[in-house]
Order: structure tokens, then C-alpha cells, then sequence
């Protein structure tokens, strides 16, 4: 079967750095995209990697190793409109995007 | 309207009734997507589109049928709601079904009594 995993809750400190960790067992392997979910509204995209190695996009990073089935979103000085849930996504040899259940992280000042 | 737009943004509907949950997109994409979140899972695809004419079954479809007869429209309809179907539902579209970014609209809070 397919299968992602990552961490139901994480709790960080404003200012600080938080890894959050995906694993995934899938059909085949056309990218990984995370994902980032407010409560109470719909997700929107912060990253997508095909390649093994690392992305950075201003204070997200996106890491993957295809060899290892992982990847990790690297969060930088964090903000307390950080706190959210973070979804990791890997689409499939169908094209199709099988979800984690996402990683609640929670800001504190 | 810019972006992807979801109608009704909630309901409370008898177990029985027939639903339809609108879903529209203005980005000309030819891909679109229906899911539900339930908490403590990840998002799962009910049903997709990858042009219009043109549908497809994703991991969840029983009990929903949707239709594509043009670009910007993709509506889910519900036969006849069971209790099992109360979730959020969200429409997402992406430029095709390879491995474009999906966007996804604001969803329907739905529950099923």
C-alpha cells in the first residue's frame, strides 16, 4: 500500500528553527510537494521536489532523498502566523497526490 | 472571481438528500480535483477531471459522481447523503495532471445527520 508519514504535533519557539520530517512508501515517485493548511482553510503550496537535494525559498527549505523515502520542510525564524499544519503530499506513478495527514505546528512567544 | 470559488462554505444536510457542491475555477486550468479531509487523515481524492468531457475515479468515489462539461465548472453530487460523508470537501485545480501545482478553493464544511 501507499504511505506517508510525519509527526501529528510539533511545538516550536518564535524565532527558532523547526524540521519537519516526511516519510513515504508510494507507486512509483513524481515529486513531493508540501503544503501549508491555516485551521479553517484550504491548503496552499510552498514547495515541490523531484530532484534529491535542497530548496530554498526565502525562510522554507524543502529537502528530499529519494534513495531514503524522506524529505523534511526546514522552517527559519519563525513567525507565529507559522503556526499551522504543514502537509506533505508525493504523487504517485498515476499522477495522483497521496497526503499525509499533516503536522501541527504550534508557535509559542 | 479569481481563483477557485466553492458553494455552499457550509451545510447541514438530512441523511438521504441529494447535495451538490459547486466548484468553479477562473485560471483556465484543465485539470480538477475533488477531495475530502477528515481529521486524522490525510486529504483523499474522491474524483478528477483531466479536461473537460473527461472524468475519473480517485481513491474514495462511492456514493459521489461529478461531471466536467466545461472548463471552469466541476460539481460534486451526492445521491443521497449518508452520515460517513459529513467532512470538508475541497475542489483544487492544476494546469494538467502531471506534476503542475494544485490549487486548491476555500471548501464546504458538510454534515450529514
Amino acid at each position: 500500500g501507499q504511505n506517508i508519514d510525519q509527526p501529528t504535533e510539533m511545538t516550536a519557539t518564535e524565532g527558532a528553527i523547526v524540521q519537519i520530517n516526511c516519510t513515504y512508501q508510494t507507486s512509483g515517485f513524481n515529486g513531493l510537494f508540501w503544503y501549508q493548511q491555516h485551521a479553517g482553510e484550504a491548503p496552499t503550496f510552498l514547495s515541490y521536489n523531484v530532484l534529491d537535494g535542497l530548496e530554498e525559498k526565502g525562510r522554507f527549505s524543502s529537502f528530499l532523498s529519494r534513495s531514503k523515502g524522506y524529505s523534511y520542510l526546514l522552517l527559519k525564524e519563525l513567525q507565529m502566523k507559522d503556526s499551522a499544519s504543514y502537509l506533505c503530499a508525493v504523487m504517485d506513478s498515476n499522477y495522483q497526490l497521496i497526503w499525509g495527514a499533516g503536522t501541527k505546528l504550534i508557535i509559542k512567544p | 472571481i479569481a481563483g477557485i470559488t466553492q458553494a455552499p462554505t457550509s451545510q447541514i444536510l438530512a441523511a438521504g438528500r441529494r447535495m451538490t457542491l459547486r466548484c468553479t475555477q477562473d485560471m483556465r486550468h484543465n485539470a480538477m480535483y475533488w477531495y475530502r479531509q477528515d481529521l486524522g487523515l490525510g486529504l483523499r481524492l474522491i474524483h478528477y477531471s483531466n479536461t473537460a468531457g473527461t472524468t475519473g475515479k480517485g481513491e474514495v468515489p462511492d456514493g459521489y459522481s461529478v461531471s466536467r462539461a466545461n472548463t471552469d465548472d466541476f460539481p460534486l453530487t451526492l445521491a443521497s447523503a449518508v452520515p460517513s460523508q459529513t467532512s470538508v470537501y475541497f475542489c483544487a485545480s492544476s494546469d494538467s495532471t502531471s506534476t503542475d501545482t494544485q490549487y486548491f478553493g476555500p471548501g464546504t464544511r458538510l454534515t450529514v445527520l
